[in-house]
């Protein structure tokens, strides 16, 4: 039983492609972020998303969007590829994360689906 | 800006030896997280500390952490070679001034090899 999922695995494509990335958590978590880790492994936020807020950082281009169906499915759409983008790109989820809670460690923790490595040419 | 510093960055050890691997952060935060990642692989969460003080241990692996000093510590005892890896430490944080969602912040990881 997969918790988080991802497809596809790996992603290549050329410049100028739209393309999209799909994830899935059977979790029954609220919370569903996308990171992406470059090259040299360094792992950012890139947007976080429950029922009520989704936060985008303030790094990334517009020509990343992410899009959910329902509580389980955190959708990445990416527009005009560009080099750049190449990196792995991994969905997570957790419960809802926020200041309000007062649980113990597993009402916090992150769960990494495998990652997509996305190769723009 | 929150800012989360590991060091060091690349760690290479002898199998049985002892090693510490820091993670300073530059602001209050109640939650810090340690990943594990091997290569081509996700992430694989290690331990939660979610107070000043708390201590975990999973067999040669022992993380603390220190809230009034923004430092945790994951110690490495008797290392062996299956341990290799990347390690993370990553620092929860509100998304913006007032946000009730929190983020992650990670720290740029700790490449360890153990040698045989």
């Amino acid at each position: 039983d997969t918790a988080v999922s991802q497809t596809p695995k790996y992603l290549v494509t050329q410049m100028g492609n739209d393309k999209s990335i799909k994830c899935e958590q059977n979790l029954g978590h609220d919370t569903m972020y996308w990171y992406k880790q470059d090259s040299k492994k360094f792992l950012k936020i890139m947007f976080s998303y429950n029922n009520k807020e989704l936060i985008i950082n303030e790094t990334v281009p517009n020509r990343f969007s992410p899009k959910s169906p329902d509580k389980a499915h955190l959708n990445l759409h990416i527009n005009s590829l560009e080099l750049g983008d190449s990196a792995v790109y991994f969905c997570a989820s957790s419960q809802e994360h926020s200041s309000g809670l007062a649980g113990g460690p597993e009402d916090y923790e992150q769960y990494f689906g495998p990652g997509t490595r996305l190769t723009v040419t | 800006e929150l800012k989360v510093e590991q060091n060091p960055l690349f760690l290479s050890m002898q199998e049985g030896k002892n090693y510490t691997i820091y993670c300073n952060y530059s602001t209050t935060s109640d939650r810090l997280y340690w990943y594990r990642q091997d290569p081509g692989k996700s992430l694989e969460s290690l331990f939660v500390l979610l107070s000043n003080g708390a201590v975990k241990q999973e067999g040669r692996l022992m993380a603390s952490l220190d809230t009034k000093a923004r430092l945790s510590t994951l110690h490495i005892t008797a290392a062996v070679h299956d341990l290799s890896a990347t390690y993370f430490c990553a620092v929860d944080s509100p998304a913006y001034s007032g946000a009730g969602s929190y983020q992650l912040t990670f720290g740029k990881g700790t490449k360890l090899s153990v040698i045989p």
